[in-house]
């Protein structure tokens, strides 16, 4: 089954903060990050293998909690490159499938 | 070290046709992913092979099929093409098996079906 992403999309201008949120309904093994800017393949942001887990590079960084079978990707004080779409991917223990959510489309604007 | 690659990178077919599309997947990885991407329902799951063995297929219709060689080339078959395949196919290799490790896309098949 396909997590749910939201928001849908985001506007932003340089330097604000975003967060987007991925959920599950099934308890999860794993989950990935990727960011797709148009007309170009989806490029790994980071994997979350642990419940708890924090992991970030720059100003990106991701959270996983286990329990509640959801993660959240921060994205601080934006920059123009942040603009794309950004997907989350989840593996089930049940399924050792990837999916991915239909997508946060983010925009950032000077 | 060389990217994931794809070929063709446009295709246009009539419906009723099939097609075959290839990927190459990083040197060293035997994990290939397929995906279709149409928009407004982001990236879907159509299968992944391991070590020439299909792991994991997702929710299409038999039409859909696919091949892993020896080198970890994969090829992916569609045929009687309909109009709601038109879309990009990406495929995706990993070092390790779905779910553990990141993946690296390649740019894409845009198959158009008229």
């Amino acid at each position: 089954q396909q997590p749910v992403q939201s928001p849908q999309a985001v506007i932003l201008r340089e330097g604000e903060d975003a967060v987007i949120n991925c959920s599950s309904s099934k308890a999860l093994y794993s989950v990935h990050w990727y960011r797709q800017k148009h007309g170009e393949a989806p490029v790994f942001l980071m994997i979350l293998l642990k419940g708890g887990e924090q992991k970030g590079h720059d100003k990106i960084s991701a959270s996983f909690n286990e329990k509640k079978q959801q993660s959240s990707l921060y994205l601080t004080a934006s920059q123009l490159s942040y603009s794309g779409t950004y997907f989350c991917g989840t593996v089930s223990y049940n399924t050792d499938k990837l999916i991915f959510g239909t997508g946060t489309r983010l925009q950032v604007f000077p | 070290k060389a990217g994931v690659t794809q070929t063709p990178r446009y295709l246009i077919k009539t419906r009723g046709q099939q097609v075959t599309l290839s990927c190459s997947p990083i040197s060293g990885h035997r994990s290939v992913s397929w995906y279709q991407q149409t928009p407004g329902q982001g990236l879907q799951f159509l299968f992944e092979y391991f070590s020439e063995t299909q792991r994991n297929k997702g929710n299409f219709p038999g039409r859909f099929s696919g091949r892993q060689f020896s080198n970890s080339r994969s090829e992916m078959n569609v045929s009687t093409l309909e109009l709601g395949d038109s879309a990009l196919y990406l495929c995706a290799s990993s070092s390790a098996r779905t779910g553990g490790d990141e993946q690296f896309f390649g740019p894409g098949t845009r198959l158009t079906v008229l």
